[in-house]
């Protein structure tokens, strides 16, 4: 079947501007993380849903940053008035279960490359 | 706050050698740890998950085993071949904060030369 899908696969912006970044988890999945990961660094957790509602949104960094899932599958996540600082890969991924359970595993998007100009 | 390190941030090794890559973390109270390999401008491919409950797990040439106790985790490639050349990253799920997010280490790049 098909995994997790991100769109687009790279995005250039210009600092200031607004950007969506797209992910479609691999279907019947119903947790969604978001991860940001720098260059030279591992992904770092910005958010987590479960169905549409962000159980966990402690990783995102300020109040640019916002993310949806309204219909409990397709997530966007919104970044306001970009800056250079958030040029990164935007790493989607889902899980079939909630958090608590021990063998959750998460299946990882191949990520969007923001590049803030 | 949980911190995973990995050990070493870069290897080199001819092809068919034996390598072992390290993992610690801080913190013990973990659901599970996973190994990822990551090639360059890819996203993740889960390689193995070892439940806390559990000291090892193997796939093929690959073999991962975990000490809670002691916050540590190697990642054990038989018979290197070039195209296991990618950065591999380990991943620890914590009990605390609902269990959800996974926080990661830095990466080992491997290159396995011919």
């Amino acid at each position: 079947g098909a995994g997790v899908s991100q769109t687009p696969s790279n995005k250039v912006t210009e600092k200031g501007k607004y950007v969506e970044l797209r992910c479609d988890p691999i279907s019947g999945h119903t947790a969604l993380y978001w991860y940001r990961q720098s260059l030279g660094q591992g992904p770092e957790f910005l958010i987590y849903f479960q169905g549409t509602g962000a159980a966990d949104d402690s990783g995102l960094p300020n109040d640019r940053f916002f993310a949806v899932r309204p219909e409990g599958s397709v997530s966007t996540l919104k970044i306001q008035r970009t800056e250079r600082g958030d040029s990164a890969v935007y790493l989607c991924a889902s899980s079939l279960m909630g958090p608590w359970t021990e063998y959750n595993e998460q299946f990882f998007g191949p990520g969007t490359r923001l590049t803030v100009l | 706050k949980q911190e995973v390190t990995q050990i070493p941030a870069a290897l080199s090794v001819p092809e068919g050698e034996n390598l072992v890559l390290n993992c610690s973390f801080t913190d013990s109270a973990i659901y599970n740890l996973q190994w990822f390999r990551q090639d360059p401008g890819k996203g993740l491919t889960s390689l193995l998950l070892i439940q806390s409950s559990q000291r090892e797990q193997t796939s093929g040439r690959l073999n991962a085993s975990l000490d809670k106790s002691s916050g540590r985790s190697t990642l054990y490639i038989a018979a290197s071949q070039p195209g296991d050349s990618a950065t591999y990253l380990c991943a620890v799920r914590e009990l605390t904060g609902g269990g959800n997010k996974l926080t990661f280490g830095t990466g080992t790049q491997l290159k396995v030369e011919l």
